[in-house]
């Protein structure tokens, strides 16, 4: 198994341009979540989906953030327009209810950085 | 999801044990300690969870008082590549009523393993 993949690796954009990050979960995993990492805010639960539905958003933080998951095997958190502050590493996870055995498994994160 | 306290840094010499300590004396009955560690630059990794027993894998063990008010994860032997940020979380396991399926980090443990 491949892991979780993210892409970009690494982002750089200029500040009011629209960025989308990209996440393909393990195959057969039914929740998959979206972090965001920052030296003063850590890590950041933003939204979640159980079954390509979105259960909990209540961390993302305002209107430019929005995430889709069309099909299991892919979700995308687009940020329009971007800002400086939305700076971070952002990682993608996914897990398989009720099985507990391996946890969460994350991604090796997308480095976005807005200019 | 009960709150978890962590010491901020520890030190440990290569070859030795790294113990890390985590206070959670608001845990329900219904509530599992999970740890996971982050290596600088990468996603965060699971390690090991419990409830009420002590268990142990490939990783580590994990330790968990009588009273489940605080718990104790044990790197047995460690390496230079142990060094890394270890979280401490408690939360209820996935497919209980009620308690979602998130995980939420606190600031952790900074373990830095030394020659």
């Amino acid at each position: 198994d491949a892991g979780v993949i993210q892409s970009p690796r690494h982002e750089v954009t200029e500040m009011g341009q629209e960025v989308t990050l990209r996440c393909k979960p393990i195959s057969g995993h039914d929740y998959l979540f979206w972090y965001r990492q920052t030296m003063m805010r850590g890590l950041e639960l933003l939204i979640y989906f159980n079954n390509n539905v979105p259960i909990d958003d209540s961390g993302m933080p305002e209107d430019r953030f929005s995430a889709k998951m069309p099909n299991a095997s892919f979700s995308t958190l687009k940020i329009q327009p971007s800002e400086p502050r939305d700076s971070a590493v952002y990682f993608c996870a996914s897990s398989l209810e009720g099985a507990q055995v391996r946890g969460y498994t994350f991604g090796s994160g997308t480095r976005l950085t807005v200019v | 999801d009960a709150k978890t306290t962590q010491p901020p840094s520890m030190d440990c010499a290569e070859g030795r044990a790294a113990n890390l300590p985590c206070n959670h004396s608001t845990i329900s009955g219904n509530e599992y300690v999970y740890w996971y560690r982050q290596i600088h630059s990468q996603g965060p990794q699971y390690i090991i969870h419990g409830l009420k027993n002590n268990e142990t894998n490939e990783m580590a063990s994990l330790i968990i008082t009588e009273d489940r008010k605080s718990s104790t994860l044990i790197l047995p032997h460690a390496t230079l590549r142990d060094t890394a940020v270890y979280y401490c979380i408690v939360r209820v396991r996935s497919g209980l009523t009620g308690g979602g399926n998130k995980l939420t980090f606190g600031t952790g443990t900074q373990l830095k393993v030394e020659l």
